[in-house]
C-alpha cells in the first residue's frame, strides 16, 4: 500500500512570492493534515481537511490557506512568502473518524524562502 | 489547550544500553490520545503507538515499551539493547477530542546510539 506522497520535495522562492505544495493521501484516508516544522519552532499544527472542508486551522496567519480535492488529495498555498515560512512542510492522512485515528505521514516539502 | 513536554533534548547512548525517553502531558479533556512517532534524518515521521486515556495498559512491542501513567500525567518510551538504527528524533504528542483532530507535539528527544 502507498503511503502518503508529497510533492515536491524541495522549493526554493523568493520573498514575497507564493508556494503550493500538494499532498495524497493514503487510499482510503479522508482526512489530511498539514504542519509546519520550522527550526527552533518544532512541529505546529497548520490545517485539517475531511471530505474537502476545512475543519480546523492552526494560528497561522490567513496567507496560509489551501483546499481538498474530491480525490482527497490536499493542497496548501503560502502567498506573500516571508523568510521564516522556510520550514519542512509535513502533510499527514487519517481514516475517516475522530482524534483517535493515528495520522500517517508524508517525507515533507522542504521549502526556503530567500 | 493542551501541551506536551519533552524535558530531554538529546541523549546519548552506547548501543545495547536500556534508554527512556520521558513525556508529560496536559490536556483538560478527559478523553484524549497519545502517540510515539519516530523521525530518521529522511525527515519523515514514523507511527510507533497510540494510547486512549481509558488504557493504562503498558506495551510492549519487541524492543520497545511504553509506560502510561495517568496518575503522573507521563507517557514514557523505552528502548531495551538499543542499536544504532534507533538513532532519530522522536516526538510524544497528544491529541484530545476538545483539540480538532490536531496533534499536538513536543519539542522532540534527539537520540544517538553509537557503537
Amino acid at each position: 500500500e502507498a503511503g502518503v506522497t508529497q510533492s515536491p520535495t524541495h522549493l526554493i522562492k523568493t520573498r514575497g512570492q507564493q508556494a503550493t505544495l500538494r499532498c495524497s493521501p493514503i487510499s482510503g484516508h479522508t482526512s489530511v493534515y498539514w504542519y509546519q516544522q520550522a527550526l527552533g519552532l518544532g512541529l505546529q499544527f497548520l490545517l485539517w481537511y475531511d471530505e474537502g472542508e476545512e475543519r480546523n486551522r492552526g494560528n497561522f496567519p490567513p496567507r496560509f490557506s489551501g483546499r481538498q480535492f474530491p480525490n482527497y488529495s490536499s493542497e496548501l498555498n503560502v502567498n506573500a512568502l516571508e523568510l521564516e515560512d522556510s520550514a519542512l512542510y509535513l502533510c499527514a492522512s487519517s481514516q475517516p473518524g475522530g482524534s483517535y485515528n493515528e495520522q500517517f505521514f508524508g517525507p515533507g516539502t522542504r521549502l526556503t524562502v530567500l | 489547550a493542551q501541551k506536551v513536554t519533552q524535558a530531554q533534548t538529546e541523549i546519548s547512548v552506547v548501543e545495547k544500553e536500556d534508554v527512556t525517553l520521558d513525556c508529560v502531558y496536559e490536556t483538560r479533556d478527559t478523553t484524549y490520545y497519545l502517540f510515539w512517532y519516530k523521525q530518521p534524518p529522511s525527515g519523515e515521521l514514523v507511527f510507533l503507538i497510540r494510547r486512549n486515556s481509558f488504557d493504562e495498559q503498558n506495551e510492549i512491542s519487541g524492543r520497545y515499551s511504553w509506560n502510561f501513567q495517568k496518575s503522573t500525567s507521563s507517557f514514557n518510551f523505552t528502548i531495551t539493547a538499543s542499536q544504532v538504527v534507533d538513532s532519530a528524533v522522536y516526538f510524544c504528542a497528544l491529541s484530545a477530542t476538545g483539540g480538532g483532530n490536531k496533534l499536538t507535539f513536543g519539542t522532540g528527544t534527539q537520540l544517538k546510539v553509537e557503537l
